[in-house]
C-alpha cells in the first residue's frame, strides 16, 4: 500500500541553524510533491512544489530536493527563526491516477528555539 | 479579499445529530475538497468535488454527505453514522490547470 513517512519526533533547532525535514513515501510515482506549512489551529499553507524533472528549488530561505531514485525529499529551512515553528507537510502526488486530491502525511513539527 | 471561509470554527453537536459544515470561497476555483485531521496524523480526504453538481467519494467517505449546488459553495453533512466525528476539519479549492491547494481555517467538531 501506498505510505508517506515523515518523522513524527518533533524537531528541535537552535536559531540561526539550518532545519532539515525529511519525506519518505513508497509505493508511489509521484509526478511532483509539495510541501506546506501548517500552524496550530489552522488551515495548511502552502510553500513549493518540486516536479519530477527537478532535483532543487529554492524560495527565499527554504530549499526542497527530490529524490526519485531514494523515493525521497528533503525540505531545508536555512537561516531558521523562532516564526518558522510550525508542522511541515509533504504530499506527493501522482496526476495519472485522475484524482487531484493530495495525499498528506502527518507532518513533521519542527520548533526553533531563541 | 479572496479566500476560503469556513463557519463555524467551534462546533458542538450531541451523538446521534447531523450536522453541516460551512464552506465557501470566492477564488473562483472549480475543485473544492474536505480533509479531516485527527490530533498527530496527516489530513485525510473525505470528499472532493472537480466541479459544480459533480463530486466523488475520498478516502474515508462514509458517514458523510456533500453537495455542490454552487461553485463557490461546499457544505459537509455529518451525518449520525459516523463513528467517530470529533476532529479538526479543513475544506480546500484549486484552480484548474494548478497544483496549490487553498485551505481554510477549519472547523473543530465536539461531538459530546
Amino acid at each position: 500500500s501506498q505510505k508517506i513517512e515523515q518523522n513524527s519526533e518533533a524537531l528541535n533547532i537552535q536559531e540561526g541553524k539550518t532545519a532539515t525535514l525529511t519525506c519518505n513515501y513508497t509505493n508511489y510515482s509521484p509526478a511532483y510533491l509539495q510541501w506546506y506549512r501548517q500552524d496550530p489551529g489552522r488551515g495548511p499553507v502552502f510553500l513549493l512544489l518540486i516536479r519530477e524533472n527537478e532535483k532543487e528549488k529554492r524560495k527565499e530561505r527554504l530549499k526542497v530536493t527530490f529524490d526519485t531514485t531514494l523515493k525521497q525529499s528533503l525540505f531545508h529551512i536555512t537561516a531558521s527563526q523562532p516564526a518558522d515553528s510550525a508542522t511541515y507537510l509533504c504530499a506527493p502526488h501522482e496526476p495519472d491516477t485522475g484524482r487531484r486530491a493530495l495525499t498528506f502525511g502527518s507532518g513533521t513539527r519542527l520548533q526553533v528555539q531563541p | 479579499d479572496g479566500g476560503i471561509t469556513q463557519s463555524p470554527k467551534y462546533l458542538f453537536r450531541k451523538e446521534g445529530q447531523n450536522v453541516t459544515l460551512s464552506c465557501e470561497q470566492n477564488l473562483n476555483h472549480d475543485a473544492m475538497y474536505w480533509y479531516r485531521q485527527d490530533p498527530g496524523q496527516g489530513l485525510r480526504l473525505i470528499y472532493y468535488s472537480q466541479i459544480v453538481n459533480d463530486f466523488q467519494k475520498g478516502d474515508i467517505a462514509e458517514g458523510y454527505s456533500v453537495s455542490r449546488e454552487k461553485k463557490e459553495s461546499f457544505p459537509l453533512t455529518v451525518t449520525s453514522a459516523q463513528k467517530n466525528p470529533t476532529a479538526f476539519y479543513l475544506c480546500a479549492s484549486t484552480m484548474t490547470g494548478s497544483n496549490e491547494q487553498f485551505f481554510g481555517p477549519g472547523t473543530r467538531l465536539t461531538v459530546l
